[in-house]
């Protein structure tokens, strides 16, 4: 089993609608769980941390739930902007990072 | 402007000739790290360097070497480059290890012919 999985999508939306993805993380003493948003060919870039108490950030909330071991994403009132694949982060046995291969979603208008 | 910074972007070099990959940050982080890129697998670690001089694999670490003389510089060696090291290759910093947030050079777009 991969440490961390995602569904790799993928996921056409259109503008303005709500759009929610999971990720599902093996190493049940992970701490640190991060999303980030990479565009095509481009670098990886830190979209939340994801905190216990989950956390948000405008139309980005991120929760952690740790009985079920995933992490999830939702979006409201998506963008045309938005458009991107998102990477899931938890961590390994050895605490190292370990990066899902991603979902990519398309918003369309 | 706070910035890791990766040369070259793009590569092409033929099997068994010796290349580097430079990485470099301006953020005083002790942490950075290299990563390889290809389609449907996530991010699979290199190396990483806690600190100058301290240096450790990764998942993938076979056919690498990596140097850490300088808290700014971080290089990546391919000393025989083989055509399954075709990637897309990121160097990575961090203030507080591999725990926390990285910060990720724009890319190298690697072709081993």
């Amino acid at each position: 089993r991969k440490e961390v999985e995602q569904d790799p999508g993928p996921f056409n939306v259109p503008e303005g609608a709500t759009v929610a993805f999971n990720c599902t993380y093996s190493n049940s003493a992970s701490q640190s769980f991060f999303w980030y948003r990479q565009d095509c060919r481009k670098e990886p870039k830190l979209l939340m941390s994801v905190y216990s108490s989950g956390n948000e950030d405008g139309r980005f909330t991120a929760q952690l739930n740790r009985a079920s071991q995933y992490i999830s994403l939702l979006i409201r009132d998506s963008k045309l902007s938005d458009s991107a694949t998102y990477l899931c982060v938890g961590q390994d046995s050895n605490y190292q990072l370990i990066w899902g291969a991603g979902t990519k979603l398309i918003i369309k208008p | 402007e706070a910035q890791v910074t990766q040369n070259p972007r793009y590569l092409i070099t033929v099997t068994g000739k010796k290349l580097t990959v430079t990485c470099s940050q301006n953020m005083n982080h002790e942490y950075m790290s290299w990563y390889r890129q290809d389609p449907g697998l996530g991010l699979r670690q290199i190396y990483y360097s806690m600190n100058v001089e301290v240096t450790d694999k990764g998942d993938v670490p076979e056919g690498y070497k990596v140097s850490r003389k300088e808290k700014r510089n971080f290089p990546l060696i391919l000393e025989s480059p083989s055509p399954n090291q075709t990637s897309l290759y990121f160097c990575a910093s961090s203030p507080r290890g591999f725990e926390s947030i990285q910060y990720f050079g724009a890319g190298t777009r690697l072709s081993v012919l």
